[in-house]
C-alpha cells in the first residue's frame, strides 16, 4: 500500500516568515495530493490540492508543488500570521484512499 | 450549505458498553468515509460507502466495530462492546463521488472516551 511520510513534525516561525512542509510517497499509481489544516478539536479541513498532471497550485498565501518523478510534494506558507498556527496533513491518494502523514505541527511566533 | 455534521462530539462510556456514532454526510454526497484517529496511528480510514453500498471495510479493526448507510443522508458507526484501546476521535468525511472528484470533506469528529 502506500506510504506517505511527512517532514519536520513540528515546525516554528516567526510571523511574516515563510513555512515549509514537505512529503514523500510511495505508490507511482498516486495522482491526487491534498493537504489539510486541523486545528485544534476540529476535524481536518482541505485547504489545498494538487493532481499528478499539474507541477505547481497556488492559492493566496499557500502553495503546492509536486514532483512526480521524485515522489515528493511541498506545501508553502507565505507571509504567516497567528492563525496559521495548526497542524497540517499531507496526503497521497488513487481513486478513494488516502493515506496520511504523521502531520506537521506548525506554530507562529507574534 | 451546513458540512459534514457527527453526534455526539463528546462520549465518554464504560468498558463493555455500546457505542454509536452518527454521520450526515454533505447533501448531494455519495461517498462516506469513516476515519479513526489516534496519536500513535494518525489518520486510518476505516470503511468506505459509495452510494450507500459499503466498499471497503478493510479498515475495519475487528469484528465489534460495525457501520450502516442506510440511507444518503445517514450513517452509523457502532462498537460493541467497546474497548479502552477504542479511546480516539473518529471523523466522518464525504465527497461528491463525480467522476474525478476526489475532494474528501471531514465533520468535526467524536471524541471517544472508554474507561
Amino acid at each position: 500500500g502506500e506510504n506517505v511520510e511527512q517532514h519536520p513534525s513540528t515546525l516554528s516561525v516567526q510571523e511574516g516568515d515563510s513555512a515549509v512542509i514537505k512529503c514523500t510517497y510511495s505508490d507511482s499509481a498516486s495522482n491526487y495530493f491534498p493537504w489539510y489544516k486541523q486545528e485544534l478539536g476540529k476535524g481536518p479541513q482541505l485547504i489545498i490540492d494538487i493532481r499528478s498532471n499539474v507541477g505547481e497550485k497556488k492559492d493566496q498565501r499557500i502553495a503546492v508543488t509536486l514532483n512526480k518523478t521524485a515522489k515528493h510534494f511541498s506545501l508553502h506558507i507565505t507571509e504567516t500570521q497567528p492563525e496559521d498556527s495548526a497542524v497540517y496533513f499531507c496526503a497521497a491518494s488513487n481513486d478513494y484512499k488516502l493515506s496520511f502523514g504523521a502531520g506537521t505541527t506548525v506554530t507562529v511566533r507574534a | 450549505d451546513a458540512g459534514v455534521i457527527q453526534s455526539p462530539r463528546h462520549e465518554v462510556t464504560e468498558m463493555g458498553q455500546e457505542v454509536t456514532l452518527r454521520c450526515k454526510p454533505i447533501s448531494g454526497h455519495n461517498s462516506l468515509f469513516w476515519y479513526r484517529q489516534t496519536m500513535m496511528r494518525g489518520l486510518e480510514l476505516l470503511i468506505y460507502f459509495n452510494n450507500n453500498v459499503p466498499i471497503d471495510d478493510s479498515g475495519m479493526p475487528e469484528d465489534r466495530f460495525s457501520a450502516k448507510m442506510p440511507n444518503a443522508s445517514f450513517s452509523t458507526l457502532k462498537i460493541q462492546p467497546s474497548e479502552p484501546r477504542d479511546s480516539a476521535v473518529y471523523f466522518c468525511a464525504s465527497r461528491t463521488g463525480t467522476s474525478g472528484s476526489n475532494e474528501q470533506y471531514f465533520g468535526p469528529g467524536t471524541r471517544l472516551t472508554v474507561t
